[in-house]
């Protein structure tokens, strides 16, 4: 099973809205990623956020963690069609399956933003 | 400008026939790793390495051969014994194995 779940699968939004995704996860972490995948392509690192931080920005992107739900959420501020995108969080589940030390990815959110 | 390249694009495999992806990275990073992605499923971790002619199995290695033989490459092979192979593939590499990881474009495998 995965160590990260996104939450919703999918998200259908139009230009100019907010979209919000979740992500939870069940062991202990050093850090939090979260990647995008544009169609047929390779992920793109967004942001990292440490155990030890609540809230981080990056232009319009927003990223909040809570460790003591075990949970993080991903804020795309006035969307664009061209933020459409799979996005996934990814955790280092220290403990966790044959991975030990290594990222561990959820199944992602599929967000489309229309025009 | 730095990356990872992979290749081929698009791979066909023929029933027994192993084929292997090419992964290159020019990124000096110590750690490459190489995912498995089916259609709406997260990525699946196969085999990593953290150093030169030093490789580990992940989640799902059987199958599935590396080498590691040079720092910037990081070849995968497909053996005839993986009995479902088509899939997307994506090659990875960092600094650290929990570091932010940059990945090549995929190399998409389907059975002829």
């Amino acid at each position: 099973s995965q160590q990260g779940e996104e939450d919703p699968q999918a998200l259908s939004i139009q230009e100019g809205e907010n979209a919000t995704m979740n992500c939870s996860y069940k062991t202990s972490i050093n850090n939090l990623q979260w990647y995008r995948q544009n169609s047929g392509r390779g992920l793109v690192h967004l942001i990292l956020i440490r155990s030890n931080e609540r809230e981080k920005h990056s232009g319009r992107l927003r990223v909040t963690l809570d460790t003591s739900k075990k949970s993080s959420s991903l804020l795309i501020t006035a969307s664009r069609a061209a933020d459409t995108a799979s996005y996934f969080c990814a955790t280092d589940g220290e403990n966790y399956g044959g991975s030990q030390g290594n990222l561990i990815f959820g199944k992602g959110t599929k967000l489309s933003v229309k025009p | 400008d730095g990356g990872i390249t992979q290749s081929p694009k698009y791979l066909f495999r023929k029933e027994g026939q192993n084929v292997t992806l090419s992964c290159e990275q020019n990124l000096n990073h110590d750690a490459m790793y190489w995912y498995r992605q089916d259609p709406g499923q997260g990525l699946r971790l196969i085999y990593y390495s953290q150093i030169v002619n030093d490789f580990q199995k992940g989640d799902i290695a059987e199958g599935y051969s590396v080498s590691r033989e040079k720092k910037e490459s990081f070849p995968l092979t497909v053996t005839s014994a993986q009995k479902n192979p088509t899939a997307f593939y994506l090659c990875a590499s960092s600094w650290l194995s929990n570091q932010p990881q940059h990945f090549g474009d995929g190399t998409r495998l389907s059975i002829l």
